[in-house]
């Protein structure tokens, strides 16, 4: 079965405002994980990545929050833009990655 | 461009024939991955190697399918008689050294059974 699973299928944000994707995981030995975005027509496009060992990890513009306890992870993205609007992947492992189904992301202008 | 590049983008046949994917990972990466993709559905892990050992096939692989990478750089998916239910993306992505790394994944060949 799947061991990621995103709450929401999808999302909508006005542009400007800032998005929360949620994912929680089932296997409490899971040590790494990984946020991925896909766009139409293209391959998943790594966004950013988080080892258990850390609790926050911040991009440009994106920040990755790992609660260890509930087996939870978020990617929160500042100042949404059009060019977020896609699909947001968390997976988990390094090889045989484990995807979820996915968040639509819809930025609304 | 240095990215994973995969090739043809799509591919449209009937039922039966036989179609063969390539991979061209980032240079420097050393394991290639993998992966089929339904619409709708995140990508689902096929296979993988490391150099040119492949180390892992997952249950999807069938006895239809098989992948290659005799020289370490390029890799090659053939799926041999293929059926309706081949139909997906079948993505292909490269990582670095033997740890938790990213993988980078390509664009992707859409295959269409007819």
């Amino acid at each position: 079965g799947e061991s990621v699973g995103l709450h929401l299928p999808t999302l909508s944000v006005q542009e400007g405002d800032n998005s929360i994707i949620n994912c929680a995981y089932s296997n409490s030995a899971s040590d790494y994980f990984i946020w991925y975005k896909q766009e139409s027509g293209k391959g998943p496009q790594f966004i950013i990545d988080i080892r258990s060992n850390m609790d926050k990890r911040q991009g440009q513009r994106v920040t990755v929050l790992l609660n260890k306890t509930v087996k939870h992870l978020s990617l929160q993205i500042a100042a949404t833009q059009p060019g977020d609007s896609a699909v947001y992947f968390c997976a988990e492992k390094g090889y045989k990655l484990s995807f979820g189904a996915g968040t639509t992301v819809t930025v609304r202008a | 461009d240095t990215g994973v590049s995969q090739n043809p983008r799509h591919k449209i046949t009937k039922r039966g024939q036989n179609v063969t994917f390539r991979c061209d990972p980032i240079s420097e990466h050393n394991r290639l991955y993998w992966y089929r993709q339904t619409l709708g559905q995140g990508p689902e892990f096929l296979t993988y190697f490391q150099n040119e050992a492949q180390l892992e096939k997952s249950r999807l692989l069938s006895d239809r399918f098989s992948a290659e990478r005799p020289k370490g750089s390029f890799s090659t998916l053939e799926i041999q008689r293929t059926e309706q239910g081949d139909s997906a993306m079948y993505l292909c992505a490269s990582s670095f050294g033997t740890g938790d790394q990213p993988q980078h994944f390509g664009d992707g060949t859409r295959l269409s059974i007819l």
